[in-house]
């Protein structure tokens, strides 16, 4: 099964608004990547954080690990319609990437 | 465009059939990966390989394998095909574990 549980599974958000997608797991994480799949495309590679209580920016994105390693937060600010798709965290562990189910995120204008 | 290729990009084949999916990593990764996403699984690591030695299996069934050749391209075979293996099979590649780069996937229905 998943290691690492992601919540929402699903997000509808006004334009213009921010939301958070959490992943949480039982476990220490390794590390955590981010991943962003548009509808009908691919996971593309957003980031990884790797030390406690990291925290990336990416231009509107805020990436976060937790101070123990168990969670991480993906907050998005001024949700625009090129934020549409499905957001995966996921841990690289013996040699291979274990990801969440994803929230899935709509946008209305 | 993330330099891993796959192909083809959709295939629809009968059940009981047997279909290959092959897969270009990126210039200079050692490394790669195949994924299985459907709709009620998400996306389920299948194996990964190394310099053509497989290092990593996750939830593959008996009734598939792979390969990595010495020019470094990868090929999925899917056998006696179920309705339950349509799904989208995604090949990814990497040099190291910190960026993982995945193809745009090979579309499988199996009707």
């Amino acid at each position: 099964g998943q290691q690492v549980m992601q919540i929402p599974q699903y997000q509808h958000v006004q334009e213009g608004e921010d939301f958070t997608t959490y992943c949480n797991s039982s476990t220490t994480l390794s590390n955590i990547q981010w991943y962003k799949q548009r509808p009908g495309g691919h996971p593309v590679f957003l980031i990884q954080l790797v030390k406690s209580g990291e925290v990336k920016k990416q231009k509107r994105l805020t990436f976060q690990f937790g101070e123990a390693k168990k969670n991480s937060s993906l907050h998005i600010t001024a949700t625009q319609t090129t934020d549409v798709g499905t957001y995966f965290c996921a841990e690289f562990n013996d040699y291979k990437l274990s990801f969440g189910a994803g929230t899935t995120v709509t946008v209305r204008a | 465009d993330s330099g891993v290729t796959q192909t083809p990009k959709h295939l629809i084949t009968a059940t009981g059939q047997r279909v290959t999916l092959r897969c270009s990593p990126r210039s200079g990764d050692l490394s790669v990966y195949w994924y299985q996403q459907s709709l009620d699984q998400g996306l389920q690591f299948l194996i990964q390989y190394y310099n053509g030695e497989e290092r990593a299996k996750g939830n593959i069934l008996e009734r598939f394998s792979a390969q990595q050749f010495p020019d470094l391209h990868s090929e999925l075979n899917l056998s006696s095909l179920e309705l339950g293996d349509s799904a989208l099979y995604f090949c990814a590649s990497s040099v190291d574990a910190n960026t993982i780069y995945f193809g745009e996937g090979s579309w499988l229905t199996v009707v």
